[in-house]
């Protein structure tokens, strides 16, 4: 089970915009869309940022949006703060007797300049 | 307030086998649609699944690390407990619990997670 491609790094200034990409299979990324995007500050357990390719938790900030392309799923952060420094991952369901039930990506550092 | 914590040895010996605690709270895995993953994460490494276990006691693997694995659970206790047999020092990893949905897919609330680390 070969893990999503990410890019290694993305970075962009305050209050600017970026996207990172998340690339996959028809049988993960693009066959369901229980894609997710996890946020990880250095030293800390991962955080749930994007469930269902768009859906954000109660609690994350709306400057985080989530999307989906064929095998490609994609997570934008507007209004880049200083905060949102950190890595990224976005993972998806699979089903298939002889892959695994779950792949992540690869990961992204996200950094502000 | 959903809530776990895993427990275990910091430090194993190659070919030991390691067993993981992950004790949780604010839910329940009996109730449909609750499950319990087991994620790890080598230092400077991206996240790897390694196991599930759902409300049904179905269970699933790492097809790559399947015949090293078991997972198991204690409803009673709120706990499940993950085993890997013949540990490596590439093993050696961050290793977190995350309650899952068995409907969305989504690992919604993590541990702290524990570091283990395998080495003679």
């Amino acid at each position: 089970q070969s893990a999503l491609t990410q890019p290694a790094s993305v970075s962009g200034s305050p209050g600017q915009s970026i996207t990172i990409s998340c690339t996959g299979t028809s049988s993960d990324v693009g066959g369901y869309n229980y894609v997710s995007w996890y946020q990880q500050h250095p030293g800390k357990a991962p955080k749930l940022m994007i469930y269902e390719v768009s859906n954000r938790p109660s609690g994350v900030s709306n400057r985080f949006s989530g999307s989906k392309s064929g095998n490609t799923a994609s997570l934008t952060i507007s209004g880049l703060q200083a905060e949102d420094e950190a890595d990224y991952y976005c993972s998806s369901y699979t089903s298939s007797s002889t892959l695994n039930n779950y792949v992540f990506g690869t990961g992204t550092k996200v950094t502000v300049l | 307030q959903v809530t776990l914590r895993e427990s275990g040895p910091a430090l194993v010996k190659p070919t030991q086998t390691l067993t993981l605690t992950c004790t949780f709270s604010g839910f329940s895995l009996s109730t449909s649609g609750m499950c319990v993953s087991w994620i790890r994460q080598p230092p400077g490494k991206a996240l790897e699944w390694l196991a599930l276990i759902d409300w049904d006691d179905d269970k699933y693997y790492s097809t790559s690390l399947k015949t090293r694995l078991t997972i198991s659970k204690d409803t009673s206790k709120n706990q499940v407990v993950l085993t890997m047999t013949n540990m490596d020092p590439v093993d050696t990893a961050t290793y977190y619990c995350a309650r899952t949905s068995g409907y969305d897919f989504t690992f919604d609330y993590w541990g702290q997670g524990t570091l283990v680390t395998v080495s003679s």
